[in-house]
């Protein structure tokens, strides 16, 4: 079982340059998420998308673009990175459609560095 | 808003010590609540949950019960081993929404 799967693992950006996290889940969930983790701060929620074709911002959304390109694929873009984005992000999925309250399961997260 | 607020660590203990880490919470209505925990360079696992008032989740010699009066949730575990040593969140599922809050983390290091 892949579970959530993001890539890549770790990247090194300058200031200003522009990248994509990839993010796919092969539990046919209909929530996606994605969080960043800074130190003392817990996770923070950028965005979700609650359904494919539907995405909301969350807690700190700025400077950050997403797209459910489908039901499994979620993708988080930076376009133009800044030194306070280094984190580590993650990606959640979580099954919504049953009605049963259910957990939101992690990806292996991805590790930013900005400088 | 909702929101988590769990004690701040790091939290040191020798083997076999007991483990209390706290977990406040403020929501409207009836919130599902979970512990998580986080390994070295790894992704957040699902430790244990709980979904309504009074209940008590465990899992791996872990238990929290979910105290409404006291909008509590604190983790717990009798017997601590090193490979216990990680990062534990405490987090929250408002009622009706699809959303997690999560607490800052608390950093457990485990001695022999």
């Amino acid at each position: 079982n892949a579970g959530v799967t993001q890539t890549p693992k770790f990247q090194v950006l300058k200031t200003g340059q522009s990248m994509t996290l990839q993010c796919a889940q092969d539990m046919n969930h209909n929530s996606m998420y994605w969080y960043r983790q800074d130190p003392g701060m817990g996770l923070r929620l950028i965005y979700y998308s609650a359904s494919e074709g539907t995405t909301d911002k969350g807690e700190v959304p700025n400077g950050y673009n997403v797209s459910r390109l489908n039901k499994r694929e979620f993708s988080l873009r930076l376009e133009s990175a800044a030194p306070s984005q280094t984190s580590v992000y993650f990606c959640a999925s979580k099954d919504t459609a049953t009605g049963v309250i259910t957990e939101a399961f992690f990806g292996q997260g991805t590790r930013l560095t900005v400088v | 808003g909702d929101s988590v607020t769990q004690m701040e660590g790091p939290v040191t203990l020798s083997e076999e010590a007991f483990l209390t880490i706290n977990c406040t919470y403020t929501a409207t209505g009836y919130p599902s609540l979970f512990w998580y925990v986080q390994y070295p360079g790894e992704g957040l696992q699902l430790l244990l949950k709980a979904t309504k008032a009074d209940d008590k989740g465990s899992n791996k010699g872990f238990e929290a019960t979910y105290r409404k009066e006291t909008t509590s949730f604190h983790l717990e575990k009798g017997s601590v081993q090193v490979s216990d040593s990680a990062v534990y969140f405490c987090a929250l599922r408002p009622q009706n929404f699809n959303k997690f809050y999560f607490g800052s983390g608390t950093k457990l290091n485990v001695k022999p």
